[in-house]
């Protein structure tokens, strides 16, 4: 059964620098997501991008976020400059339609 | 916004008894309600979903009811076992949008 899949699953770096996370979603998906998880918390929604561009963003992805399709299968959230609590779980999810959708294994990101 | 609240935070149940997670939703115009199952270190995986034109789904094990009126849904487990043992999250999706809004989780621990 094809799954969403993100790299790396463990990210560690130093305040105030970029990061960029990869997913690849399922091939025939069209809707792609970013979420986020806090240690200890609820799955936090961040954006959502459909045909080429971002359709919704939480007050969470302000400027120092942005997210691409780089090309025909990645999916990418980049964080400009880290802070400390950007430090969370960040998932991945993809859906054909709206709904269901199906979550990558996550990557955690820890800024020192 | 849409605004999900889920109780209880923890719930333990002896092996072979059922369990019962409840959720209230805030925005009337919510459609699309997954349920997720989250081992530890593990990503969210959809268990079951109802959408709003439906009462209850069955599936195995669980189900799902929904009322609308009262806008509150729940999970039912029956015949509970070790493997159930993992963090339950509710989630809402308000009509038109594609973002998905998580409760805080249930932490469920099955007691031999």
């Amino acid at each position: 059964e094809p799954e969403v899949t993100q790299t790396p699953s463990h990210q560690v770096t130093q305040m105030g620098q970029e990061v960029i996370l990869r997913c690849v979603p399922i091939s025939n998906h069209l809707y792609f997501y970013w979420y986020r998880q806090i240690l200890g918390q609820k799955v936090e929604f961040l954006v959502s991008f459909y045909n080429n561009e971002i359709s919704e963003k939480s007050e969470i992805f302000d400027d120092q976020f942005s997210v691409e399709r780089p090309d025909g299968s990645n999916f990418t959230l980049k964080i400009r400059s880290t802070k400390l609590e950007d430090s969370a779980m960040y998932f991945c999810a993809s859906s054909e339609g709206v709904a269901p959708q199906f979550f990558g294994p996550g990557t955690r990101l820890t800024v020192l | 916004g849409e605004n999900v609240e889920q109780h209880p935070s923890t719930l333990s149940v002896q092996e072979g008894d059922s369990a019962v997670i409840k959720c209230t939703y805030s925005d009337s115009a919510s459609n699309y309600f997954p349920w997720y199952k989250q081992e530890l270190g593990k990503r969210p995986q959809l268990i079951i979903d109802i959408r709003s034109n439906v009462g209850e789904k069955k599936d195995q094990r669980i189900a799902v009811t929904l009322n609308k009126t009262a806008k509150h849904f729940s999970l039912h487990i029956t015949e509970t076992q070790p493997e159930d043992s993992a963090v339950y999250f509710c989630a809402a999706t308000p009509n038109r949008d594609d973002k998905i809004i998580f409760g805080k989780g249930t932490r469920l621990h099955i007691l031999p």
